[in-house]
């Protein structure tokens, strides 16, 4: 079946500071890969996403690399800002119209 | 245009009582997705509808879990004899269903809480 792993949480970060937040999957069939931003009393929303390997998706500054060869997907920003505080969810789907796979998400605050 | 939404936001019920969740899709939007979101986990997939069919609800839990789309734009999700078990975040998502991959769209859910 499919799964996707999170790294452990919450992280914590000063404004202006680099993130890293990594993801990894295992997946049948060839899968389109996504990271998903729920904001503080807010729905889901679709941050970033990338359908082929090798791919970049990209959106507001946050960056992830479609890595078939390692099976990541982990989610990058040059510099995190205060209004980035947020649950973050990386998710996968191998088929059209097809279910989402989550992991378990990942909590980032940032301070000013 | 309007998003996905979910009524009612918040639900508070009795332990073997039973509930209904509704979801209203964005307007033309052919596919329909329940997900269930537990106190520290990310969003569990119940059921897929394509128009007013099922086309996946291999996540439904148990027989306790119903939900049907009868004229393909509203879902409605039941529980039957709710269980402490039940309480999470019951999210909503659609998409055009035209295409591969689609974005889906997630109302902002509702937070069922079984006494």
């Amino acid at each position: 079946g499919n799964s996707v792993t999170q790294m452990e949480g919450p992280v914590t970060l000063s404004e202006e500071a680099f993130l890293t937040i990594n993801c990894t999957y295992t997946a049948t069939g060839y899968p389109s890969l996504f990271w998903y931003v729920q904001y503080p009393g807010e729905g889901l929303q679709l941050l970033l996403k990338a359908t082929k390997a090798d791919d970049k998706g990209s959106n507001k500054g946050f960056e992830a690399t479609y890595r078939k060869e390692t099976t990541s997907f982990h989610l990058e920003k040059g510099s995190v800002q205060v209004s980035d505080s947020a649950v973050y969810f990386c998710a996968l789907i191998t088929g059209a119209n097809s279910k989402l796979t989550f992991g378990k998400g990942i909590t980032l605050s940032v301070r000013p | 245009g309007a998003g996905v939404s979910q009524t009612p936001s918040n639900k508070v019920t009795e332990k073997g009582k039973y509930v209904e969740l509704r979801c209203d899709p964005i307007s033309g939007h052919t596919a329909l997705y329940w997900y269930r979101q537990s106190l520290g986990q990310g969003p569990e997939f119940l059921i897929y509808f394509q128009g007013t069919g099922a086309a996946d609800d291999s996540g439904l839990p148990n027989d306790r879990f119903f939900a049907v789309r009868p004229e393909g734009s509203v879902s409605t999700l039941k529980i039957q004899r709710t269980e402490r078990g039940d309480s999470a975040v019951y999210l909503c998502a659609s998409s055009p269903g035209d295409s591969s991959y689609n974005e889906q769209f997630f109302g902002p859910g509702t937070r069922l809480t079984v006494l």
